[in-house]
């Protein structure tokens, strides 16, 4: 089993509409990240935890939510989706313990469609 | 504001043959340097971590390599194969561990 999952995989939705991308972990990390990706701009950090009651804004924040539910879990929340907002969005985790020096491991991907 | 640059954007070779893909990076206050590859459509793997105190770090044919203080990273493929055809991403970090991105190098190894 994959040590990071993401759902849904694919999701078309149309604007206006609230929608929720779901980012689990087997890996027992702290931190958390969410990222997109788009052509020309490469991958961009949305939102991290470091863990459960930690939650921080990274570049592109604006319209966009978490939440952390468990260390296991966190989700990321688009209140009114737009166009704009169509990309590939990947999970990340994280340990900055150990031997690990904090290196990412990332999920699968949901490409979101915003019509 | 760090910024990372991946030349060259795009890389065509013929099998069998050695590459470089270089990164640079502009602040060089790094915790460390992560090496990725993409499969269209797909996710990260990650290939290589180079933590800033050290020079290279070696995993099969691939060699990284990191110089801190001139910002430069590369990442050497030997007896390249058409397998290796993915693209290949560069990314930094400080002691946060947020990740800061090249566009990355799109390798096609032909057979």
């Amino acid at each position: 089993d994959a040590d990071v999952t993401q759902t849904p995989r694919n999701r078309i939705t149309k604007t206006g509409k609230r929608i929720m991308l779901e980012c689990s972990q087997t890996k027992g990390h702290d931190r958390m990240y969410w990222y997109r990706q788009d052509p020309g701009l490469g991958l961009r950090l949305i939102y991290y935890s470091f863990d459960v009651k930690d939650i921080n804004k990274g570049e592109i924040s604006d319209g966009y939510s978490v939440s952390r539910q468990a260390q296991a879990k966190f989700s990321l929340s688009l209140e009114s989706a737009i166009p704009n907002q169509t990309a590939l969005y990947f999970c990340a985790t994280s340990d900055p313990t150990g031997g690990s020096y904090n290196e990412q491991f990332f999920g699968p991907g949901t490409r979101l469609t915003v019509l | 504001k760090q910024e990372v640059t991946q030349i060259p954007a795009a890389l065509s070779v013929p099998e069998g043959e050695n590459l470089v893909l270089n990164c640079s990076f502009t602040d060089s206050a790094i915790y460390n340097l992560q090496w990725f590859r993409q499969d269209p459509g797909k996710g990260l793997t990650s290939l290589l971590l180079i933590q800033s105190s050290q020079r290279e770090q070696t995993s099969g044919r691939l060699n990284a390599s990191l110089d801190k203080s001139s910002g430069r990273s590369t990442l050497y493929i030997a007896a390249s194969q058409p397998g290796d055809s993915a693209t290949y991403l560069c990314a930094v970090s400080g002691n946060t561990g947020k990740l800061i991105f090249g566009q990355g190098t799109t390798l096609q190894v032909k057979p």
